[in-house]
């Protein structure tokens, strides 16, 4: 079955980091870019970064330059998003997608809550 | 950073009417716009993709359309599972950009 599989949901303190897993199975791991899409409440989906998921070559959105590291375990077809210096605003849900032009896969998201 | 407004916000509508959404773009996309489909706890699911086509499996009641600014998704007869929330998505600029929602509730 073609589908991404992400890590469970996370609760962090304000200043912490947090990891983010992305297990894509179904389909070759290094034939398709991997995005990574987050949505706080009341707010609309805002793109982050992707991934070369062949190569490793990354590209950040400048709203997280700094604060965010994308990156792959090519041997078991998974991507990683790590956000640090985390604030009550990083409270979202956070999604990989799979995109060569369009994200036409997407996985469930996972829950990282930031609260004190 | 080009916006994306989408309207209605909500639309109230019962199964088997027709539903038009919209989405505006603060710049010209040429045909550069996608649509989503959205429901609580699942994946997002592409549907339409440059503006009019039609992601493999998406039934044909679902049709999109439009070019540069102005773009629609129509649901030619809604189904019961066609409740939930739709997202258009731009790639015509970096970064891509999405716009705010609509949600498609049962009247």
């Amino acid at each position: 079955q073609v589908q991404l599989l992400q890590s469970e949901a996370e609760v962090k303190k304000p200043g912490a980091s947090v990891k983010v897993s992305c297990k894509a199975s179904g389909y070759s791991f290094t034939s398709y870019p991997i995005h990574w899409v987050r949505q706080a409440p009341g707010q609309r989906l805002e793109w982050m970064g992707w991934l070369n998921a062949d190569n490793g070559n990354t590209e950040y959105s400048q709203n997280f330059q700094g604060r965010i590291t994308i990156n792959r375990d090519a041997s078991a077809s998974t991507a990683y998003m790590e956000l640090t210096s985390l604030r009550s605003e990083d409270t979202a849900v956070y999604y990989c997608a799979r995109a060569l032009h369009y994200f036409d896969l997407w996985g469930r998201g996972t829950l990282v809550t930031v609260s004190s | 950073e080009i916006v994306l407004t989408q309207s209605p916000a909500t639309l109230s509508l019962s199964p088997g009417e027709r539903a038009t959404l919209s989405c505006r773009a603060s710049q010209s996309l040429s045909s550069y716009l996608a649509w989503y489909q959205h429901k609580p706890g699942q994946a997002p699911r592409l549907l339409i993709s440059d503006a009019s086509n039609r992601a493999t499996g998406v039934p044909a009641r679902f049709s999109g359309s439009g070019s540069g600014t102005d773009f629609t998704l129509t649901i030619s007869s809604l189904e019961p599972e066609d409740f939930a929330v739709y997202y258009c998505q731009q790639r015509s600029t970096w970064p891509s950009t999405f716009g705010q929602g609509t949600k498609l509730e049962i009247k």
